[in-house]
């Protein structure tokens, strides 16, 4: 069981807006550690998405959006495209661990 | 171009040892602190250790404390993992990903492409 809980699944027909919560504890999220959201499409690595809670590398479309409240985090996904189907994780950091700490995944399924 | 790439993956048989090594190129890579990041078949991502650019700190997972050691040379632009007394459940690919700073609190902004630990007999 991951220590940030991901909804196992979400979908949307194109053109849609779609959103990933995160949902951790006062040890990690609501600690203040920042959040960060990757996609990974199937077979391949990890690309980070959103880094410190909103914001996006260079080369990310502002199609993809973060925020943080609280103990939890949402990734938003507008305009979805069928590219955009694809394993979508939250990062963040907990304090009692001592270490990083990753979403058990949410996959996302373009209609 | 920047870039990590991974070696050493294979099959091993439980209680079996390995080491995996991660080159970097293109950065300064004794400016970064670094990760291992494991992903078993059909699962969700599962961050292994981090080892920071001195490298004066170092974390590890509980799920592998005891049994893999992370390391660095930064006069070889490389990253490691020995890992004994392997078991079924190590089997997984393994990334090794770059942090955006020198901190574990940042986001993993660099990945390898992975290389597969198999573990069964």
């Amino acid at each position: 069981q991951s220590v940030l809980t991901q909804p196992p699944s979400v979908s949307g027909a194109p053109g849609q807006r779609v959103t990933i919560s995160c949902t951790g504890s006062s040890s990690n999220i609501g600690a203040g550690y920042d959040v960060h959201w990757y996609q990974q499409l199937p077979g391949t690595a990890p690309k980070l998405l959103i880094y410190g809670n909103n914001n996006r590398p260079s080369g990310v479309p502002d199609r993809f959006s973060g925020s943080k409240s609280g103990t939890s985090a949402s990734l938003a996904i507008t305009g979805l495209q069928a590219d955009d189907e694809a394993d979508y994780y939250c990062q963040s950091y907990d304090s009692s661990l001592s270490g990083v700490v990753f979403g058990g995944g949410t996959k996302l399924t373009v209609l | 171009e920047v870039q990590l790439v991974e070696s050493g993956g294979g099959l091993v048989q439980p209680g079996g040892s390995l080491r995996l090594s991660c080159a970097a190129s293109g950065f300064t890579f004794s400016s970064y602190s670094m990760n291992w990041v494991r992903q078993a078949p059909g699962k969700g991502l599962e961050w292994v250790s981090y080892i920071s650019s001195s490298p004066s700190t170092i974390y590890y997972a509980d799920s592998v404390k005891g049994r893999f050691t992370i390391s660095r040379d930064n006069a070889k632009n490389s990253l490691y993992l020995q890992m004994i007394s392997l078991r079924d459940e190590d089997t997984a690919v393994y990334y090794c990903a770059r942090d955006k700073g020198n901190t574990a609190k940042v986001a993993c902004d660099i990945w390898g492409q992975g290389t597969m630990v198999t573990v069964s007999s």
